[in-house]
């Protein structure tokens, strides 16, 4: 079965990175475009950034471009968030998400259980 | 970018009854359209996409509709188990992916 495993999430502070790493099985990552989507707890869902099957097209959103980087190792079946500058407004659950496989996609049908980043001094 | 307005926010509805949830779009997104259930401390759960088209292990008493601007999901018979917030995100035209601010279903 599908799994996706989100790590990495914990306390930050402003202006600092922080790395997300999402494991998955029971795919074939390879063939797979990945999201990352997050989450003010309490709040709605945002998507953040699609990256294609092979790495060779990303894409984010205006909230998170020039400061977070979406990248992935097929080799080792992983997806990363790489999140720069991060602010108090960065502060969600960050879900990885599977693209799924129908017609122009931009559609979610696997999710992990999702990792918290906490911005704060 | 499209905006997706969800109604009510809130529905409070006994066992057995029909919920219906509205999911509005600033502009036409044809028939690309999903709905997500997220119950607490959960990931979100894909219901329904292309407007009416079933999750695989979704049960037949959810149900989706509409095309263009207009989206509804119903749920014909509730059961406990369906308290949750329901999501509506359009896949028409993106980047950006953008998801209604959801509707609480208390049961």
């Amino acid at each position: 079965q599908v799994q996706l495993v989100e790590s990495g999430g914990g306390v930050v502070q402003p202006g600092r990175s922080l790395r997300l790493s999402c494991a998955a099985s029971g795919f074939t990552f390879g063939r797979s475009a990945m999201h990352w989507v997050r989450q003010v707890p309490g709040k709605g869902l945002e998507w953040v950034a699609l990256i294609s099957y092979d790495g060779s097209n990303k894409y984010f959103a205006d909230s998170v471009r020039g400061r977070f980087t979406i990248s992935r190792d097929n080799s080792k079946n992983t997806l990363y968030l790489q999140m720069n500058s991060l602010s108090t407004e960065d502060t969600a659950v960050y879900y990885c998400a599977r693209d799924a496989p129908v017609a122009g996609s931009g559609l979610f049908d696997y999710w992990g259980q999702g990792t918290l980043v906490t911005v704060s001094s | 970018e499209i905006v997706l307005t969800q109604s009510p926010a809130t529905l409070s509805l006994s066992p057995g009854e029909r919920a219906t949830l509205s999911c509005r779009a600033s502009q036409s997104v044809s028939n690309y359209l999903a709905w997500f259930q997220q119950k607490p401390g959960q990931a979100p759960r894909l219901l329904i996409y292309d407007a009416s088209n079933r999750a695989t292990g979704v049960p037949a008493r959810f149900s989706g509709s509409g095309s263009g601007t207009d989206f509804a999901l119903t749920i014909s018979s509730l059961e406990p188990e369906d308290s949750a917030v329901y999501y509506c995100q359009q896949r028409s035209y993106w980047p950006p992916l953008t998801f209604g601010g959801g509707t609480k279903v208390e049961i």
